[in-house]
């Protein structure tokens, strides 16, 4: 099961563009990556999921390289509401493990 | 937009006690899964199902069981609660492989 390693927090002001990497260097070659975001006592929200290039939803973007060994979440312009933990996963479901492992995910923090 | 549900939202007991989480989703999602997650930490899966009479311990070694006789239908329970077992309980469920998890509001538990 490939492991996810993001920052553990980072800070951004109102309108700015984040951008949150995660490196999966162990992904598998049926893996797929998911975004999820949490807000305090709440259940995780699925943002996005992608398998390679660029996937783009209403919300986010998100970026993978050709080696597929990382991935990055593009919030644009954000806002208050933003702040959230957000979470990067290695889906590893389609290969036979029935499992979907969150990491310790990266604290956004949004500031006026 | 999820229709997955967790009662109760809030509990607290005393020690020794059994208890009960209930979740049930109206998505006719086969798989489903709990998560436990402590404040400002990590999610841990400690269950899951495939279907209808199939469950499967997760990474986190739990004391709670839990049953999947309906498919909408996946409670958990603790036969004799302790302090250690304080902690959000957190229910999803999920259409198939590499299918986004919805999830529940969650279950915060208090043992005294």
């Amino acid at each position: 099961l490939a492991k996810t390693t993001q920052p553990i927090s980072m800070d951004s002001y109102e309108g700015q563009e984040v951008n949150i990497t995660c490196s999966h260097n162990n992904i598998a070659t049926n893996d797929y990556i998911t975004w999820y975001q949490q807000f305090p006592s709440q259940g995780p929200r699925f943002i996005i999921q992608g398998y390679k290039t660029k996937v783009t939803n209403e919300v986010a973007s998100l970026f993978i390289p050709a080696d597929r060994k990382s991935s990055t979440l593009s919030l644009p312009r954000v806002s208050l509401s933003d702040t959230a933990v957000y979470y990067c996963l290695v889906d590893g479901r389609n290969t036979g493990f029935q499992k979907l492992v969150f990491g310790t995910g990266t604290r956004l923090l949004v500031s006026p | 937009e999820a229709d997955i549900y967790q009662t109760p939202r809030y509990l607290v007991i005393g020690t020794g006690k059994k208890i009960t989480l209930e979740c049930s989703q109206t998505m006719g999602h086969d798989k489903m899964y709990w998560y436990q997650q402590d404040p400002g930490m990590e999610l841990h899966l400690i269950h899951y199902s495939y279907g209808v009479n199939s469950t499967e311990k997760g990474d986190l070694s739990s004391e709670s069981t839990v049953s999947r006789i309906r498919t909408e239908h996946f409670p958990l329970t603790l036969e004799s609660a302790r302090p250690s077992h304080t902690s959000q309980y957190l229910c999803a469920s999920s259409e198939g492989n590499n299918e986004k998890l919805f999830f529940g509001s969650g279950t915060q538990l208090s043992v005294l």
